[in-house]
């Protein structure tokens, strides 16, 4: 059971450069997650999916855009990377917004 | 807006010690409550919740008691073992939206 997979599993990019963290599950989950998780702040919703085709902005949104064109993907992409998006990436998923959330293993990312 | 505070870390235990890791919350209305484990390298994964007062959520010897009187859902385990070293997180879940605290870092030591 894979559960939620996510890529790359870790990524050194130059500021300035586009970058899309790619997130799947296969759980068949309602709603979907990004969150950051930074040193000392925990965990950060960035952009949540409560189902296919719909998408919504988290705590931290700015430098970021999401889609869910299907029930398993939800793609983070960072426009233009800036250092200050330097961070850990969680992908997660869950039957609805409220229930038991599945956290992929995260995106180490640094932007240099 | 709502808000979880955890008590600050690291913490660090000898084998078969207690273990309390406070947590508190600020939320409008009735919020669930949850904990969170971090075990090194991997996502993190539910270990306990609640979903209304004076529930008490529990699983692999760790305990929680939502108390909405005191806004609180304290960690506990009667005896922590190795395996235990993690970074726990309290959680709230309000009106459509999740909050994570900053985490706390447990190491239990031999």
């Amino acid at each position: 059971i894979a559960g939620i997979t996510q890529a790359p599993t870790s990524q050194i990019l130059a500021a300035g450069r586009r970058m899309t963290l790619r997130c799947t599950q296969d759980m068949r989950h309602n709603a979907m997650y990004w969150y950051r998780q930074d040193l000392g702040l925990g965990l950060r919703l960035i952009h949540y999916s409560n189902t296919a085709g719909t998408t919504g902005k988290g705590e931290v949104p700015d430098g970021y855009s999401v889609s869910r064109a299907n029930t398993d993907d939800f793609p983070l992409t960072l426009a233009s990377a800036v250092p200050s998006q330097t961070s850990v990436y969680f992908c997660a998923s869950s039957e609805g917004r409220g229930t038991e959330a599945f956290f992929g293993q995260g995106t180490r990312l640094t932007v240099v | 807006g709502d808000s979880v505070t955890q008590m600050e870390g690291p913490v660090t235990l000898s084998e078969e010690a207690f273990l309390t890791i406070n947590c508190t919350y600020t939320a409008t209305g009735y919020p669930s409550l949850f904990w969170y484990v971090q075990y090194p390298g991997e996502g993190l994964q539910l270990l306990l919740k609640a979903t209304k007062a004076d529930d008490k959520g529990s699983n692999k010897g760790f305990e929680a008691t939502y108390r909405k009187e005191t806004t609180s859902f304290h960690l506990e385990k009667g005896s922590v073992q190795v395996s235990d070293s993690a970074v726990y997180f309290c959680a709230l879940y309000n009106n459509n939206d999740m909050r994570f605290g900053a985490g706390t870092r447990l190491t239990v030591k031999p």
